[in-house]
This record gives structure tokens, sequence and C-alpha cells, in this order.
């Protein structure tokens, strides 16, 4: 599977776009990029995911670049209920046991 | 409806105790999933299991466990507990096929 790299932290004042970025230049043609969040004392939460194209639900935006090397998640009016740690998995879809594997995640401190 | 439930929440037991912990999702999914996060925040890959097959993260010790009496339930069952199995477990379920999972709350094991 392919390495991901995220900053350790970030802020975002209430309110505005939150743009978390994921690098993963190794990236290989038939793995997807998830994202996940951890808000404190709870178990993760899945957000979004997708392979080369940008992808939108209720909780987020996921814009992938062309060369797919990198990602960015996009929470488009953060909220304080929003300050967690999000990771970003990179996962082959034909990878066998579909586990996933956490690395240390970006966490997001949303201000007031 | 709780999707995924754990019980219980907090556990603390002295070394050498035989625990378990108990896991249910009402989702329909065909696989679940245990995960430990320890005191650094990392979080790991225990296993994962459906009704046809068992995988095991190899530097899982063998005095842990997984029992499933059903498609709906993953208890974790730990022998001979130590020190350093305080930690924080997560029972996940997803669809085998999909990274898409769903975690429970979390169980926060405490070992004296």
């Amino acid at each position: 599977d392919a390495k991901t790299t995220q900053p350790p932290s970030m802020d975002c004042a209430e309110g505005r776009a939150a743009n978390l970025p994921c690098n993963h230049s190794t990236i290989s043609g038939n793995e997807y990029v998830y994202w996940y969040r951890q808000i404190h004392s709870q178990g993760p939460q899945y957000i979004i995911h997708g392979l080369k194209n940008n992808e939108t639900n209720e909780m987020a935006s996921l814009i992938i670049t062309e060369d797919r090397k990198s990602s960015t998640l996009i929470l488009p009016h953060a909220t304080l209920r929003d300050t967690a740690v999000y990771y970003c998995i990179v996962r082959d879809s034909g990878a066998g046991s579909y586990q996933l594997t956490f690395g240390k995640g970006t966490k997001l401190s949303v201000i007031p | 409806d709780t999707a995924v439930s754990q019980t219980p929440k907090y556990l603390v037991t002295q070394m050498g105790n035989d625990k378990s912990i108990k896991c249910e999702q009402n989702l329909g999914h065909d696989t679940m999933y245990w995960y430990k996060q320890d005191s650094k925040k990392f979080l790991k890959i225990m296993f994962s299991y459906n009704n046809k097959e068992l995988i095991i993260n190899e530097t899982v010790p063998n005095r842990f466990s997984p029992k499933s009496p059903d498609k709906a339930h993953l208890n974790l069952h730990i022998n001979s507990l130590e020190l350093g199995d305080s930690a924080v477990y997560f029972c996940a379920s997803g669809q085998r096929g999909y990274y898409e999972q769903y975690f429970g709350p979390g169980t926060r094991l405490t070992v004296t």
C-alpha cells in the first residue's frame, strides 16, 4: 500500500472551510484514498473515499489531483464538533483482508 | 439504534486475569474487526473475521482470541492479561470488499 504523509496539526476558524492535505506520491492505479476521523474518546468515523474523481457527500468533499499523488479533504463550514484527528488512508481495492492501516493523521483544531 | 456496540465501556482488571469484550453490529455486515489503540494513540488492526476467514495480525499474541457466535457478534477474549495490554480496543464492521468500516465506541482496558 502507498504511504501517506499528512501535517501533524492544523487550525481552522469556526465557520471557515478546513482543507486537510494528504500526500500519497507512490499511489498505484488500483488504490483508493479513504478519509476517516476520530473525535476525542470516540471510535474512528468513515468520511469519504475516492479513486480519481472528486467526491462529495454530506460530510465533506474530496479533491484528488489529476496525477493522484495528493488529495485534499475539505470540510466546507467547520464547526467545533469537527475538532478531531483526520486520517488519510490509501488501500488497494483487491487487498484481500480489507484491514485499515492508520497513520498518525492530522489533528484539526477548530477555533471559535 | 447503535450500529456497532461494545461492552463493557471500561474494564479494570489485574494482571493474570482472563477477560472478554463483546461486540455486536446490526448493520448486516459480513466482516468484523478488532483494533487496538495504545497510549500513544496509534490505531492498529488485530483481527479481521468473517464466516469464512480469520486473518490475524502477526504481532498479536496468541493470548488474544476472537470468538464469533454468529455473523453479528465478534467477541475478544484475552488470557493472562499483562500490563502492556492496557489500551482502548475498538470493534468495527464492514462489508467484505470495501474499506468503509463502522466503529464501536471502544472499550478502555486497564490492567493493574
